[in-house]
């Protein structure tokens, strides 16, 4: 069971929009500003596309946003394509035994 | 370009051990902290292990540690997970990670990973 809970699946038409929460507590999401996303294409490495809750790093598109509300973040993709089909993951560095922590992943399939 | 590559990868029956390396290129390796994070068949992502840039310091997630030794040559640019006593649950790909911590704090840069079996 991962630390953050992630919905397993999400799913949009073209052009639409999505949203992807990510849910942890006061020890990780919730206390710190340091919530990251990445999508994963299989047999890639990962990418990262949203750090410190809402910042992108340059070359991601501003297709891609984040933001926070108490112990839940969530990651908004905009104006979707085919090329967003992939698995995401939200990351926070955490004041637990272990500096970082994962959610499950939640599988992004375009219509 | 800068660059993560994975290797060491096998499967390996229950009780072995396996040495995985991640070779860096492209940046300067010595001046950031790494991690190496793993995915189980069927699962998300599970941070394993992090070194800081001079190995002074390194951290592990409670399963693993005492079996796995995370360990890095600077000036090879190589980062190294020696994986003793495997266990069956894990079996995962593996992936080294590089950290980015001045002032902000997520990875930024990932290999592909190598796959890890553990099978009787």
């Amino acid at each position: 069971q991962s630390a953050l809970t992630q919905p397993a699946s999400v799913s949009g038409s073209p052009g639409l929009s999505i949203t992807i929460s990510c849910t942890g507590t006061s020890s990780d999401v919730g206390g710190y500003n340091y919530v990251s996303w990445y999508q994963h294409h299989p047999g890639k490495a990962p990418r990262v596309l949203i750090y410190d809750v809402s910042n992108r790093p340059s070359g991601v598109s501003n297709r891609f946003s984040g933001s926070k509300s108490g112990n839940t973040a969530s990651l908004t993709i905009s104006g979707l394509q085919a090329e967003d089909e992939a698995e995401y993951y939200c990351s926070s560095y955490t004041s637990r035994s272990i500096p970082w922590v994962f959610g499950g992943g939640t599988k992004l399939t375009v219509l | 370009e800068e660059q993560l590559v994975e290797s060491g990868g096998g499967l390996v029956q229950p009780g072995g051990s396996l040495r995985l390396s991640c070779a860096a290129s492209g940046f300067l390796f010595h001046t950031y902290w790494m991690s190496w994070v793993r995915q189980a068949p069927g699962k998300g992502l599970e941070w394993v292990a992090d070194i800081k840039q001079d190995g002074s310091e390194k951290y592990y997630v409670d399963s693993v540690r005492g079996r796995f030794t995370i360990s890095r040559d600077n000036s090879g640019n190589s980062l190294y997970l020696q994986v003793n006593s495997l266990r069956v649950e894990d079996t995962a790909l593996y992936y080294c990670a590089r950290e980015r911590r001045l002032g902000v704090r997520y990875f930024d840069l990932w290999g592909r990973g190598t796959l890890v079996t553990v099978s009787s």
